[in-house]
């Protein structure tokens, strides 16, 4: 089976741009959660989506928002890009239960100059 | 509020031996799961092991274990036989799970520990 997938894999931006970031589930999962990890640190969580819900969200700017499609795949988007949004954005994917494994895509990594 | 920590920024080990790298968590909850994830260079995060917290039994999967002591509140992860392949960040992370079924699933992680297998 797939596993969760991202794209693009790279992406540069100018400071603030606006940019979307692409992600699909493992199938049969109904959760998505996105996470953004800066360089030297452990990943920090933005959003969980489940059933197209927003389940939970995490200490981040309203720049940052997100949406889960009807196939459970789910979009990032930024808006008005800040240098300190240059990081890797990974998303995981699970089957929603509170304390189901997460698995994660390859990350997109965000360059912001 | 929840809390990992990774007290080792960096651990070295020869190959075919074994190491241990310490998580200590914090959470008032009485449900949780831990987890440990492997993030090579490449940066994708890979599922190495999970142990719930009613779990009796000490979680392994292969050459991974994790050392679950809930009154100390600490889930090391154990590597058996290491090998050179086993060099890369390693994280330590915990979920919670909210009263009646409703989803919680984000993940609180430490800072990592850089494993480097030397031959």
């Amino acid at each position: 089976d797939a596993g969760v997938t991202q794209s693009p894999t790279h992406l540069i931006k100018t400071r603030g741009q606006q940019v979307t970031l692409r992600c699909s589930p493992i199938s049969g999962h109904k959760s998505v959660s996105w996470y953004q990890q800066v360089l030297g640190q452990g990943p920090q969580f933005i959003f969980q989506y489940y059933e197209k819900e927003e389940r939970g969200r995490g200490n981040f700017p309203d720049r940052f928002s997100a949406r889960q499609f009807p196939n459970y795949s789910s979009e990032l988007n930024v808006n008005a890009l800040l240098l300190g949004d240059s990081a890797l954005y990974l998303c995981a994917s699970s089957r929603g239960r509170g304390t189901d494994t997460q698995y994660f895509g390859p990350g997109t990594r965000l360059t912001v100059l | 509020a929840q809390k990992i920590t990774q007290t080792q920024p960096g651990m070295f080990v020869q190959e075919k031996e074994a190491v241990t790298l310490d998580c200590t968590y914090d959470t008032s909850d009485q449900s949780y799961g831990l987890f440990w994830y492997k993030q090579p260079s490449s940066g994708e995060m890979i599922f190495l092991i999970y142990q719930g917290s009613y779990d009796e039994q000490n979680a392994t999967e292969g050459r991974y274990s994790l050392n679950f002591q809930k009154a100390r509140k600490s889930a090391n992860l154990v590597i058996s036989a290491s090998q050179l392949g086993d060099s890369a960040m390693y994280f330590c992370a915990m979920s919670l799970k909210a009263d009646r079924g409703s989803t919680l699933g984000r993940l609180y992680f430490g800072r990592g520990t850089q494993l480097t297998v030397w031959p």
